[in-house]
């Protein structure tokens, strides 16, 4: 069964920096795009970003909220996607899912990340 | 940004009976290769969200045939035939064509 699992939340300060891992099983990682994706409390979706597959140079790219301070990445051998979030903000507040394909084809169930003072 | 936006934002539908949500794309969807980058996901109650339909009208693995996507272009709709008691949540259309990727609103829908 694909699996995707997202760690690394919690209570960060504003302006410091945090990393976020999706672990994954039950498919050929290296052959996928990874997205992520996040939800403020009691609001809709944002696409984060995404990153293609090693066969597509693992190019990226991401939403205008989080350039230049968001940076994705990947681990093929370790079938692992990270977000390195940086200067973090209250707005970044919320929950963040990866996901498989830049479509969203499997979802994790999600990581909290709370920035405040 | 490619705005998409949802019609309507909530709808309260009796159980066994159709429903219908409109995603409107402020950019044309359709790419070169032929292909319409429209998605229609489902977030059920403190559930993580699901793909239902990719590329305007094809079900993903395991999505009941009561879904059904159809549009072009900009205008797209979902139809559910015969809406269920799971069926309760909140359904998103995302344009995955032009970056970023954006998502609309979001309609939750509720049984009457």
């Amino acid at each position: 069964d694909v699996r995707l699992v997202e760690s690394g939340g919690g209570l960060v300060q504003p302006g410091r920096s945090l990393r976020l891992s999706c672990t994954t099983s039950g498919f050929t990682f290296r052959n996928y795009a990874m997205a992520w994706v996040r939800q403020a409390p009691g609001k809709g979706l944002e696409w984060v970003g995404f990153i293609r597959s090693t066969k597509y140079g693992e190019t990226t790219g991401y939403a205008a909220s989080v350039n230049g301070r968001f940076t994705i990445s990947r681990d093929d051998s370790k079938s692992i996607a990270y977000l390195q979030m940086n200067s973090l903000k209250n707005e970044d507040t919320g929950v963040y899912y990866c996901t498989r394909g830049g479509y969203g084809t499997y979802w994790g169930q999600g990581t909290l990340l709370i920035v405040s003072s | 940004d490619t705005v998409v936006t949802q019609t309507p934002l909530s709808l309260s539908v009796a159980a066994g009976q159709p429903a219908s949500i409109s995603c409107k794309s402020s950019q044309s969807l359709l790419h070169t290769d032929g292909k319409t980058y429209l998605y229609w996901y489902l977030q059920r109650p403190g559930q993580s969200p699901q793909l239902l339909i990719y590329e305007v009208s094809s079900r993903f693995s395991g999505v009941p045939d009561r879904f059904s996507g159809s549009g072009s272009g900009t205008d797209f709709t979902l139809k559910i035939s015969r809406v269920e008691a799971e069926d309760v949540g909140v359904f998103f259309c995302m344009q995955g064509l032009y970056l970023p990727y954006t998502f609309g609103q979001g309609t939750k829908l509720e049984i009457k």
